[in-house]
């Protein structure tokens, strides 16, 4: 059965560095999301692409986040610098022309 | 920000009992789904019920939606051990597939 793969899965870093994860949908989904989820809370949409475009990023915090997905099918979600308030689930969904989402097992970030 | 709460935010249960998870949201929807969430992983698909239906079932699991309460319910019949996990509720407005979850119940079986 065909997946969203993401990785890093575990991430740490010291505070002020850059990070980057990668997420790769299931092939022909053209909708792709990144979440943030806080420990405890559910997950809260960051951007979302339909194709390379971006439909929706109104909870993208740009002055230090970036996400690209130039080709259309990965994407990458880059935090620079990165703060302590920054360490989270950081979530990777596709889907096709259906409701439903397929999340990827995600990357734990650890900002220290 | 959440759209919805979950109720109760904790849920422990002897194997082979009923569970019940409860959703409230805010605003009118399209649709309202159930994910499923293993204790750090990725969240799962497990059902979606659209505003214009008021039950559905899906092997051991049966959702009722009342619109006019804007209030869900989750039912998971004959728990197993292998059910724990926190459980999520996530809407979508009409015309967006933007979803918004609610805060999560996490349910433990007690084997």
């Amino acid at each position: 059965e065909a997946e969203v793969a993401q990785s890093p899965r575990y991430k740490i870093t010291e505070k002020s560095q850059a990070v980057a994860f990668w997420c790769d949908p299931i092939s022909g989904h053209a909708t792709l999301y990144w979440y943030r989820q806080i420990l405890g809370q559910g997950p809260e949409l960051l951007v979302q692409f339909q194709d390379e475009s971006v439909v929706d990023d109104s909870q993208l915090p740009k002055d230090r986040f970036s996400a690209e997905r130039l080709k259309g099918v990965d994407s990458t979600l880059k935090i620079q610098p990165a703060e302590l308030g920054d360490s989270a689930m950081y979530l990777c969904a596709s889907s096709s022309n259906t409701d439903t989402q397929y999340f990827g097992p995600g990357t734990r970030l650890t900002v220290l | 920000s959440q759209q919805g709460e979950e109720d109760p935010q904790a849920l422990s249960i002897q194997e082979g009992e009923n569970a019940t998870m409860n959703c409230s949201y805010k605003t009118s929807i399209n649709n309202l789904q159930w994910y499923r969430q293993n204790s750090g992983r990725g969240l799962v698909h497990l059902i979606l019920i659209r505003s214009n239906e008021r039950e559905k079932h899906s092997g051991r699991l049966r959702v009722t939606l009342d619109t006019s309460k804007k209030s869900s319910s989750l039912l998971i019949t004959a728990s197993r051990a292998a059910d724990t996990a926190s459980y999520f509720c996530a809407t979508s407005d009409f015309g967006n597939e933007k979803l918004t979850f609610g805060t999560g119940t996490r349910l433990t079986i007690i084997p």
